[in-house]
Formats: structure tokens, sequence, C-alpha cells
């Protein structure tokens, strides 16, 4: 199956600075979406973008498909961004969604 | 109203009894899904159904069961719950109106179930 990997694994940030998330998978993908999942437990979905670039406020996200990464970029941190951040890939032939480990971000004020 | 709901939000229960988890959604999509979420964990997983007709066992079914009751429905049941089965559990929907072909739509996701077994 597909491995899907995300760095870093952990992260804090002074709120106001600026970050990069980076995705990597093993596989070519038909469908590759981020999720911000808050305190709450609940799951926001960010962006689905199996290849080029989005951007939506203070967050904007890239997939390479040839190259098989995504990058979730965040500026001007605030608190509320804090939380644990997914990717997850769908290669059509699996049939299946595959999420990464996540990588946890704590804004600081 | 939310689009996909899940049924309970919390539930806290004991060993050996049985639990059922509700999933209903008003998107209209095809595609339904049961995932778990263990502590600094990913998802993963348990099982999804294409249509009413449709059961896929996912990479962790054991101990779990499923039912597509209609288009809209889709319940997990845990038969004799365990301590290690304490997790959180998302709903998830995916694809178009019945009939399209969704396996490159986004997933939608409820809001989840935190579900504690003693």
């Amino acid at each position: 199956g597909i491995q899907v990997e995300q760095s870093p694994p952990d992260l804090i940030l002074q709120e106001g600075a600026n970050s990069t998330l980076r995705c990597n998978f093993s596989d070519s993908v038909n469908n590759l979406q981020w999720f911000h999942q808050n305190p709450w437990g609940q799951l926001i979905n960010l962006f689905y973008i199996p290849s080029g670039t989005k951007q939506n406020g203070r967050l904007s996200a890239t997939t390479v498909a040839t190259e098989r990464y995504s990058l979730l970029y965040i500026s001007s941190s605030q608190t509320t961004d804090s939380g644990v951040y997914f990717c997850a890939v769908l290669k059509t032939s699996y049939d299946k969604v595959i999420f990464g480990p996540g990588t946890s971000l704590s804004v600081i004020p | 109203d939310a689009d996909v709901t899940q049924t309970p939000r919390n539930r806290i229960t004991k060993t050996g009894k049985r639990i059922m988890l509700e999933c209903s959604q008003t998107k209209g999509h095809d595609r339904m899904y049961w995932y778990r979420q263990d502590p600094g964990l990913g998802l993963r997983l348990i099982y999804y159904s294409f249509d009413v007709k449709d059961i896929n066992k996912g990479e962790i079914s054991d101990g779990y069961s499923v039912s597509r009751q209609a288009q809209a429905k889709f319940s997990l049941s845990l038969e004799s719950a365990i301590p290690n089965q304490t997790a959180l559990y998302f709903c998830a929907t995916s694809g178009g109106r019945t009939g399209s072909h969704g396996s490159n739509q986004p997933q939608h996701f409820g809001d989840g179930t935190r579900l504690s077994i003693l």
C-alpha cells in the first residue's frame, strides 16, 4: 500500500511566525487532502489538492504530484492554528484513503 | 445542521457491552466510511461502503461490524466491547449523488464520537 509521511512531527511557533508542513507519499495518488484537527477533536477540511496550488486566507497548499509531495504553508500564525495537521491521500485502484501520522502544531502567544 | 452527524458524541461503557455508533448524512453521497483514531496517531480505516449493498473491510475491522441501512445511514457496532477499543471514532462521506463515481472526491467528516470502555 501507499506510505504517507509527514514532517515535522511536532512544531512550536511564536504567534505571527510562518511555517511549512510537508507530506510525502510513496506512490502516485488521485486525491490529496489537508485537514486540521482542532483541540476539540474536530477534523476541518482545509484543502482538496491532488495537484497545483491553492490559497485560502493565511493558508496555502501546493502538491507536486510528479514528485510525490505536498506542502501546507501557514503564514502569520495565530493561537487558533494550534492542533494537528493531517494529509490524506487516495489512489483510485486502492479505493481507500490513507492518512499520514500528522504534524502537531502549537502556536504560543 | 451538520452535513455528517454522529451519535452519540460521547459514550462511556463497560467491557463486554454491545455498542452502536450511528452516522447519518445529508450530502447525498454514495460512499461512507468509519475510522478510528488513537491518541497521537492518525486515522485508521475500519469499514467502508460504496452503496447500500456494499460493505468492505478496512485495515482494522476485527471486533467491529457495520450496517448500511440506507444511502444516508451507516452504523458501526462493537458486539462485545473491550478496553483497547477506547478511541475517537469518525464517520466520513465522499462522492457525488447516487450513481456517480466518487473515488476522486474529497472526504467530509463528522465531529467524532469519543468512546471509553472501562
